[in-house]
């Protein structure tokens, strides 16, 4: 079993759509959680980290953390053409301010016109 | 202030010779990471290094892979012969030792096919 779930997609929507991601993972000790955004031939961009359960907005995103059901979120809001990318979201255990990144497989996601 | 670069971008070999990616972290950034993406899954870790010494190895698959931060600096990955399952992106990261919010920034990547 991976440690951490996230469906592939691919996802298309409509410009304006909000936006639903979602990872799910198994390892309690990853306590540091983070979504990162790759354009196509790009590097992976770190997008939004979260380290306790709740919501964090920053603009038209808001990650979402429920340590009890080992489940997040990401919500685009608005979402515009230029958030075609894979998104991928990324865990981080407890215990040091730095380390390995454990990641889902990303999800494509498509905006069109 | 630039960013994390990587050499070669792609790199096209057979199966049995050597290759040898090089990654150049931001600057004063003494946390280098190397991961790797083969086709279909996710992004694996690979190694962690803190300034020259490696603090990390538990994602290296075998002893064909050599990594190396000679005086904490820029970095290299060597794999040595490259077997068909080595293709994939290879990706460098680089972070400050900066409390719980520290941030990975990753380069473009390099593309490896072994043919």
């Amino acid at each position: 079993q991976k440690e951490v779930e996230q469906d592939p997609g691919p996802l298309s929507v409509p410009e304006g759509a909000i936006v639903s991601l979602n990872c799910t993972y198994s390892n309690s000790a990853f306590q540091y959680f983070m979504w990162y955004r790759q354009y196509s031939r790009k590097g992976p961009e770190l997008l939004m980290y979260t380290y306790s359960s709740g919501n964090k907005e920053d603009g038209r995103f808001t990650a979402q953390v429920d340590k009890s059901s080992k489940y997040i979120s990401l919500f685009i809001r608005d979402s515009q053409p230029s958030d075609s990318a894979t998104y991928l979201c990324a865990m981080r255990a407890g215990g040091t301010s730095y380390g390995k990144l454990t990641f889902g497989q990303g999800t494509i996601l498509t905006v069109h016109p | 202030e630039a960013g994390v670069t990587q050499f070669p971008s792609h790199s096209v070999i057979e199966k049995g010779q050597t290759v040898t990616l090089r990654c150049d972290p931001i600057s004063g950034h003494d946390n280098l990471y190397w991961y790797r993406r083969v086709m279909g899954k996710e992004i694996k870790f690979l190694l962690h290094f803190v300034k020259e010494s490696k603090q990390d190895e538990s994602g290296m698959p075998n002893n064909r892979f050599l990594a190396e931060r000679t005086g904490g600096t820029y970095s290299t990955l060597k794999v040595q012969p490259a077997e068909l399952e080595d293709s994939g992106v290879y990706f460098c990261a680089s972070s400050q030792r900066q409390g719980p919010t520290d941030t990975q920034y990753f380069g473009p990547g390099t593309r490896l096919t072994v043919l």
